[in-house]
């Protein structure tokens, strides 16, 4: 696709239901970021892979958080038993390339969650 | 650990005023600060990438200057225009960590 594409673009969720984010990153991108926005604040790390694996989650907020992109493409951010707590927007980018020099991330829309 | 700030808050101003946004940085070990712009309910689109070696960007309206020794970086908005009404970020990416570090932003109205 053209862009980085996230859904859904809205959820709720009742206070302890399991819930599954979907990213779809540019194709070709090798990288890709979870960032997770309050109401009012800028965007927070989550987690960041490179390809399949998994290089850093020191932003997951509690083990009831979890990431995964198992082919080096898509990605789904779980969140089980939610709180109230976790209702943000949830937004991911890609980014092409992996080395320290700086490559620009893109960012989907997000997926608003909201947890009641 | 890096935080940034970003002043004002919100900002108010009437069509076709030149106008500066501010962001400040506690690390000056930066590679790069980037300049995104948000939308209610969008995602952020990038508008200006500043290398730790440059010292200001320019695109169309848009200049951003980057000052790394002292930590501050202004976005310079020219003859603004109700169009560019939206949320501005600022963010940093530094250290060994390959993450964006956000300020909280500024919310711009530009009144018709």
């Amino acid at each position: 696709g053209a862009g980085v594409s996230q859904s859904p673009r809205y959820k709720v969720a009742k206070r302890g239901q399991d819930v599954a984010l979907r990213c779809d990153p540019i194709s070709g991108h090798v990288s890709l970021f979870w960032y997770q926005q309050a109401l009012g604040q800028g965007p927070e790390f989550l987690t960041y892979f490179q390809n399949e694996a998994q290089l850093d989650k020191s932003g997951l907020p509690s083990d009831r958080f979890f990431a995964e992109r198992p082919e080096g493409s898509v990605s789904t951010l779980k969140i089980q038993r939610t709180q109230q707590e976790d209702s943000a927007v949830y937004l991911c980018a890609s980014s092409l390339t992996t080395g320290f020099s700086y490559n620009e991330q893109f960012f989907g829309p997000g997926t608003r969650l909201t947890v009641l | 650990k890096q935080e940034v700030t970003q002043i004002p808050a919100a900002l108010s101003v009437p069509e076709g005023e030149n106008l500066v946004l501010n962001c400040s940085f506690t690390d000056s070990a930066i590679y790069n600060l980037q300049w995104f712009r948000q939308d209610p309910g969008k995602g952020l689109t990038s508008l200006l990438l500043i290398q730790s070696s440059q010292r200001e960007q320019t695109s169309g309206r848009l200049n951003a200057s980057l000052d790394k020794s002292s930590g501050r970086s202004t976005l310079y908005i020219a003859a603004s225009q109700p169009g560019d009404s939206a949320t501005y970020l600022c963010a940093v990416f530094s250290g060994s960590a390959r993450q964006l570090t956000f300020g909280s932003g500024t919310q711009l109205t530009v009144l018709p």
